[in-house]
């Protein structure tokens, strides 16, 4: 079935890096956009990153363009977000998630498939 | 582009409807979604296109709207629907903001 699963969380202390991955499967993995979203638990959800199908658009939210970025290994269907100079703030569950396919022309789609999830905690 | 939703928490009986708002701060036309999403769960998307619904919705789950203003109904709610559901713009434009979301609890 279609299934991302999310790996590379943990605690990390603050201004450490940490690589996070997302690994799709059931589907045709480089024909879809793939985004990054986060939430703080209890809080509401963020979008973080987006690459389209092929790697060729790349975007980031104003909170972590500079010290995030996003790749895709669409050979071996993976997904990943490279995240430097953590900070406190950024403790949150991360999620990956896949654009519904409605992208056309300008950068848009929902995201019609979700990762489990994986934990990030940045602490001393 | 800001996206709100209202109210922030909704106290509902199972067996009612329910209908939950979503404004955007600019016209984004109908590219708008809906997330529901369950404790200790990822969201799961339900609606896009401000009005499609996606594969495997239950049909009591409808959108409507366009522009500015949406809305997300909830016709008969059972105990599985009691959950926080989220709106989002879904484009470069807004950097695919979600709105803070509304709790549906029960009542």
């Amino acid at each position: 079935q279609v299934q991302l699963v999310e790996s590379g969380g943990g605690v990390v202390q603050p201004g450490k890096s940490l690589i996070l991955s997302c690994a799709g499967s059931g589907f045709p993995f480089s024909s879809r956009g793939m985004h990054w979203v986060r939430q703080v638990p209890g809080k509401g959800l963020e979008w973080l990153a987006v690459t389209s199908y092929d790697g060729s658009y790349i975007d980031y939210s104003d909170s972590v363009r500079g010290r995030f970025s996003v790749s895709r290994d669409n050979s071996n269907n993976t997904f990943h977000l490279q995240m430097n100079g953590l900070r406190a703030e950024d403790t949150a569950v991360y999620y990956c998630s896949r654009g519904a396919g409605i992208w056309s022309g300008l950068p848009r789609d929902a995201f019609d498939v979700w990762g489990q999830g994986t934990m990030v905690t940045v602490s001393s | 582009i800001v996206i709100t939703q209202s109210p922030a928490t909704l106290s509902v009986s199972p067996g009612q409807t329910v209908t939950l708002s979503c404004r955007a701060s600019q016209f984004i036309g109908s590219d708008l979604a809906w997330y529901q999403q369950k404790p200790g769960q990822a969201p799961c998307l339900l609606i896009y296109g401000a009005s499609t619904r996606a594969t495997g919705i239950p049909a009591r789950f409808s959108g409507s709207g366009s522009g500015t203003d949406f809305s997300l109904t909830i016709s008969s709610l059972q105990s599985d629907d009691f959950a926080v559901y989220y709106c989002q713009h879904y484009t470069y434009q807004s950097q695919w903001a979600f709105g803070q979301g509304t709790k549906v609890e029960i009542k």
